[in-house]
């Protein structure tokens, strides 16, 4: 089974406005993290925001914040106010401390394109 | 703080020849360092994880005798595409954590490895 899921290929947002980009996770580890990386047509992986198990509040970071639903398993990122430099892939991931030390699984990827 | 860079950022090599790519923590030492392999318009695969001083763990399907992966220093992990064919053609990407609280993973910016 999948343990990381972005259902959403690609997407087209239109330029300041908001989008929400899915993220589901599969994991039977009471302590995880959630991560959500940028990569531009670089190829350069740009840490962009995280979430602990724990955590009370949702993870913000500036234009970026995270939607933290435990028992559905979903860490959607909103990306506010969209710019056309948010065109990129965007990927999920998740460590499960007690199960894989320091791995991360990647979610397969999200294109988002920002229309002008 | 935490960059991580890689060298060389792309290599054109003959089939048959072994290609060695770097990856370097530059203002922090890595405690763990890992190697991924990405195709085009596909996700991140984790090839290995490796320690300074031991040897690397490497995941399933992944030829040890082929990605030789050499753990010199907390500043420094070595991956060797030996005997490289057009099929290793890909981008590889090293990352290496630090030891935080919740050790995120600084990426390099990748190196782009094609096999004529």
């Amino acid at each position: 089974a999948q343990k990381i899921t972005q259902t959403q290929p690609g997407m087209f947002v239109q330029e300041k406005e908001a989008v929400t980009l899915d993220c589901t996770y599969d994991t039977s580890d009471p302590s995880y993290g959630l991560f959500w990386y940028k990569q531009p047509s670089s190829g350069e992986m740009i840490f962009l925001i995280y979430q602990g198990s724990y955590d009370q509040q949702n993870a913000t970071e500036g234009r970026y914040s995270l939607n933290f639903q435990k028992a559905r398993k979903s860490a959607n990122l909103v990306i506010s106010a969209s710019q056309l430099g948010d065109s990129a892939m965007y990927f999920c991931a998740m460590r499960e401390y007690n199960n894989a030390g320091n791995m991360l699984t990647f979610g397969g990827g999200t294109r988002l394109m920002v229309k002008p | 703080g935490a960059v991580v860079s890689q060298h060389p950022s792309w290599v054109i090599c003959k089939s048959g020849t072994s290609v060695k790519i770097e990856c370097r923590s530059l203002d922090f030492q890595a405690t763990t360092m890992f190697w991924y392999r990405q195709f085009p318009k596909q996700s991140l695969m984790l090839m290995a994880t490796s320690n300074e001083g031991s040897k690397a763990t490497y995941e399933q399907g992944v030829e040890k005798d082929k990605f030789l992966i050499n753990h010199a220093s907390l500043t420094l992990s070595t991956l060797t595409v030996t005997s490289a064919h057009p099929e290793d053609s890909s981008f590889y990407i090293c990352s290496a954590t630090r030891g935080s609280l919740r050790n995120e993973q600084f990426f390099g910016p990748g190196t782009r490895l094609t096999v004529l």
